[in-house]
């Protein structure tokens, strides 16, 4: 079946330390690769995507995530977490040729210490 | 621009009642996705709208039903509410389907089921 892990439910970073986000999938073929975050009460903002081409992909607020095709992840990392980044995390695929149904994680939640 | 706007923030109903949520989309997008989100969960996919016709739906049964008018707004209707309907529902618009398409998503409504 088609699946997306986020094996951490609930993450604690100081401020300052760096950050990764572990996420796997399950798929025939590799899918469309996405990270959102999620800040209480708001909606889904996009971080990054990976389609093809270069694995390391840059996004914002100084995010990357690298695809790794034979680990079948995409890893979220930040080198210095800053108290704004706590939210929760989502990572999501679309699979090649689909309408662009997003298939999502159950998210990590990050909680930033002074 | 205008992002995507959701309608209301949030709704009490009870038990077998129906409600409508509604969701414009953004400034030149054709396409809107609806998304469930229970407490604890990542967002699950309902279905999606283009050109004011269903474009693909998830695993949701045809209580859920929806609606595209010709300026690209959307309502997702629920009949027959149960409890476990309670979720946020968030709305997403795109510039056209597809999987390669970055999904732009609203604050959502926090539906609570008595």
């Amino acid at each position: 079946a088609q699946s997306v892990t986020q094996p951490d439910i609930h993450i604690t970073v100081s401020e300052g330390a760096s950050l990764e986000l572990r996420c796997n999938y399950s798929y025939g073929a590799t899918p469309y690769l996405f990270w959102y975050v999620q800040s209480p009460g708001q909606g889904l903002q996009l971080l990054l995507k990976y389609f093809s081409g270069d694995t390391l992909v840059q996004g914002i607020k100084g995010f990357e995530a690298e695809f790794k095709r034979s680990q079948s992840s995409f890893n979220l990392r930040k080198p210095s977490v800053h108290w704004s980044d706590a939210a929760e995390y989502f990572c999501a695929v679309a699979p090649r040729g689909s309408q662009g149904n997003l298939i999502f994680g159950k998210g990590t939640k990050l909680s930033v210490k002074p | 621009e205008t992002g995507v706007t959701q309608s209301p923030t949030h709704l009490i109903k009870t038990r077998g009642q129906q409600v409508t949520l509604r969701c414009s989309s953004q400034s030149g997008h054709n396409t809107v996705s609806w998304y469930q989100q229970a407490l604890g969960q990542g967002p699950q996919f309902i279905f999606q709208y283009y050109r004011e016709e269903e474009n693909g739906r998830g695993n949701f049964p045809p209580r859920f039903s929806g609606l595209q008018f010709p300026n690209y707004s959307s309502e997702l209707n629920v009949n027959a509410l149960e409890l476990d309907d309670s979720a946020l529902y968030l709305c997403a618009s795109s510039l056209v389907p597809g999987g390669v398409e970055t999904q732009y998503f609203g604050p959502g409504t926090r539906l609570l089921v008595l």
